[in-house]
């Protein structure tokens, strides 16, 4: 079946600090791929996203790449801030429609 | 525009007991999702709805969980009789369509079973 495997967290920055968060995926066919945010008390919201290989998304001043030969889409961000701090999700969707989620990485950003 | 609504928030309940989540979803969204998140881990699918039909509840414990979408806009979740695994938050989600890429998150039930 389908999987999405994360990078382990916590994570702790400090401000305007790089951020990388690691994702890879295993699927059949060619998937879709997301970053969703979940910020404390709230639902998940969608930040980026990839529809097919090479594919870049980005929002917010973050970005992943669609990268097909290493199955993965790592987020990263060039200088984050104290409001990014939060629960991100990797997730991916199949052809069929049905979506996969990683197990979130918690992202602590200090003054 | 409102987004996803969920209520209650949050529900406590003692193991054996019946339990319910409701769900509004977008205005016009035609794909609806429940999913279940365990502490620290990512959401995992229950079932998905286009429009009133169920096209996906493979993940569903049908032993004691069971979901309707009435007339194809909101829906309700029921766990009867609950157990102390069942302890997480229930996420509900909405999209246009299933081929349309973009889900909408509600906040979510938390549920505690003692």
């Amino acid at each position: 079946g389908n999987s999405v495997t994360q990078m382990e967290g916590p994570v702790t920055l400090s401000e305007e600090a790089f951020l990388t968060i690691n994702c890879t995926y295993t699927a059949t066919g060619y998937p879709s791929l997301f970053w969703y945010v979940q910020y404390p008390g709230e639902g998940l919201q969608l930040l980026l996203k990839a529809t097919k290989a090479d594919d870049k998304g980005s929002n917010k001043g973050f970005e992943a790449t669609y990268r097909k030969e290493t199955t993965s889409f790592h987020l990263e961000k060039g200088s984050v801030q104290v409001s990014d701090s939060a629960v991100y999700f990797c997730a991916l969707r199949a052809n069929a429609g049905k979506s996969t989620f990683g197990d979130g990485t918690t992202l602590t950003v200090k003054p | 525009e409102a987004g996803v609504v969920q209520s209650p928030r949050y529900k406590i309940i003692e193991k054996k007991q019946p339990v319910a989540f409701w769900c509004n979803p977008i205005s016009g969204h035609n794909t609806l999702y429940w999913y279940r998140q365990n502490l620290g881990q990512g959401p995992e699918l229950l079932i998905r709805y286009e429009n009133e039909e169920a096209v996906d509840d493979s993940q569903l414990p049908k032993d004691r969980f069971s979901a309707e979408r009435l007339k194809g806009v909101d829906s309700t979740l029921k766990i009867q009789p609950a157990e102390l695994g069942d302890s997480a938050v229930y996420l509900c989600a909405s999209s246009l369509s299933q081929t349309y890429n973009e889900q909408f998150f509600g906040p979510g039930t938390r549920l505690t079973v003692l």
